[in-house]
């Protein structure tokens, strides 16, 4: 089956743009996860999305927003941009049931992207 | 989520086993130990979990030591796509989310 797909792959933005990045997750999983990584923070967790609710959320600014449709995709909206939000924007899906379901998250390619 | 503690780098010889020390003193009694590991540009992989049990799949196996408060990653036989950056991570698996709290892992170098 599919695995998780994120578009674009590389985007290139300027200071005080805002950008959206977009991921489907793998058919039948409820669960979106988004991440940030950077060569100086390392994975950091943004926010989670089950059945079009937030569950989670990691310690970063209001800039960062995210949103989940009813057919499981989901999508990460950053407001203007600031240089330091360059890095590369994994996201994740699960079952999202809980309990021992969710073992795994399958993590897509990423999304890069530069902010100049 | 308890804090986990890895070594930043280590070097295995190919066809060699590979052990990746993890360390989470503060574990609880209801947290999980998972492994994932990012090989270059890519998303994370997922590899292993474990509560108390020593584990065993088709990629590794994970010594979970009696006290839980360390374990090891191993890879049998290590080959050069092994190369990788390695995560210890420990959550609590509920129905409240799944929100990974990534370290900064350790670094495996394969070498021929």
């Amino acid at each position: 089956k599919a695995g998780v797909t994120q578009t674009p792959r590389y985007l290139i933005k300027t200071r005080g743009q805002q950008v959206t990045l977009s991921c489907s997750p793998i058919s039948g999983h409820r669960s979106v996860s988004w991440y940030q990584q950077t060569p100086g923070q390392g994975l950091q967790f943004l926010f989670e999305y089950f059945s079009e609710t937030q569950r989670n959320k990691g310690n970063f600014p209001g800039r960062f927003s995210g949103r989940q449709f009813s057919n499981s995709r989901s999508e990460m909206n950053v407001s203007t941009l600031e240089l330091g939000d360059s890095a590369l924007y994994l996201c994740a899906s699960s079952l999202g049931a809980g309990g021992l379901v969710d073992t795994e998250a399958f993590f897509g390619q990423g999304t890069r992207l530069t902010v100049v | 989520d308890a804090k986990t503690t890895q070594p930043p780098s280590m070097d295995c010889a190919e066809g060699r086993a590979a052990n990746l020390p993890c360390n989470h003193s503060t574990i609880s009694g209801n947290e999980y130990v998972y492994w994932y590991r990012q090989i270059h540009s890519q998303g994370p992989q997922y590899i292993i979990h474990g509560l108390k049990n020593n584990e065993t799949n088709e990629m590794a196996s994970l010594i979970i030591t009696e006290d839980r408060k360390s374990s090891t990653l191993i890879l049998p036989h290590a080959t050069l796509r092994d190369t990788a950056v390695y995560y210890c991570i420990v959550r609590v698996v509920s129905n409240s989310g799944y929100a990974l709290n990534f370290g900064k892992g350790t670094s495996l170098l394969v070498t021929p």
